[in-house]
């Protein structure tokens, strides 16, 4: 199994709701990421996970929690979110943080 | 600093052109990283090239080629006979080794590639 697998594929939530993106991966890595990226714009780093503990936040802001329960699962709770941010998040895996990175498909989420 | 251009933004080609995205990166490290990525309209990231900063040596993968010269920091990429399903955004990537860089991916601004039928 090759695949960083993402759910929900598309996501519509309100301002107050409260949402989880999650990521699943099964090659082994022991790197995980969370990526934000608007349209026409490169990915945009929020999160790594390396062995299970936060290593890297990117100043991103509270209504974005990072969850890592196991080395395959990743998740994302989202609370009180903006509608600006409304993008394309992505999750990815290394072997080890910063090599051969592999990113699954994605999670377009919609805030209304 | 750090930094990764591709300049140019949109691409359009008409169907078994040849054509060749642009990378030009900058770092004050020795040991680094390259990275090709395509993004199709569906969304993921598709991987398909990493090279390291000792091997200079050019890579073939079907009709993709990669061109790397550390003398002018370029890492650029050659679709030979193109064909509709290449139409997608492609970035370069520059990942550092540096103890403080978290090899961090620093992206470049993506080159969207059109192929017209």
């Amino acid at each position: 199994d090759t695949e960083v697998t993402q759910t929900p594929k598309h996501l519509v939530m309100g301002m107050t709701n409260k949402k989880s993106l999650k990521c699943e991966q099964h090659m082994g890595h022991r790197a995980m990421y969370w990526y934000k990226q608007k349209a026409k714009k490169p990915p945009e780093l929020m999160f790594v996970y390396s062995y299970e503990k936060l290593s890297i936040n990117e100043s991103v802001p509270s209504r974005f929690s990072p969850e890592c329960p196991n080395s395959s699962l990743l998740n994302l709770h989202l609370h009180a979110l903006q509608p600006e941010d409304s993008a394309l998040y992505l999750c990815a895996s290394s072997q080890v943080q910063g090599y051969g990175y592999t990113f699954g498909s994605g999670t377009r989420l919609t805030v209304v | 600093a750090q930094k990764v251009t591709q300049a140019q933004t949109e691409i359009s080609v008409v169907e078994k052109e040849d054509v060749t995205l642009d990378c030009v990166y900058e770092t004050r490290d020795t040991t680094y990283y390259l990275f090709w990525y395509k993004q199709p309209p569906s969304g993921e990231l598709v991987f398909l090239i990493r090279r390291n900063s000792f091997d200079e040596q050019n890579e073939i993968s079907g009709r993709y080629s990669w061109n790397f010269q550390k003398s002018t920091s370029s890492f650029n990429f050659t679709i030979t006979a193109s064909q509709v399903v290449d139409s997608a955004v492609y970035f370069c990537a520059l990942s550092e080794a540096a103890m403080d860089s978290n090899y961090q991916l620093i992206w470049g601004a993506g080159t969207k590639l059109i192929i017209k039928p």
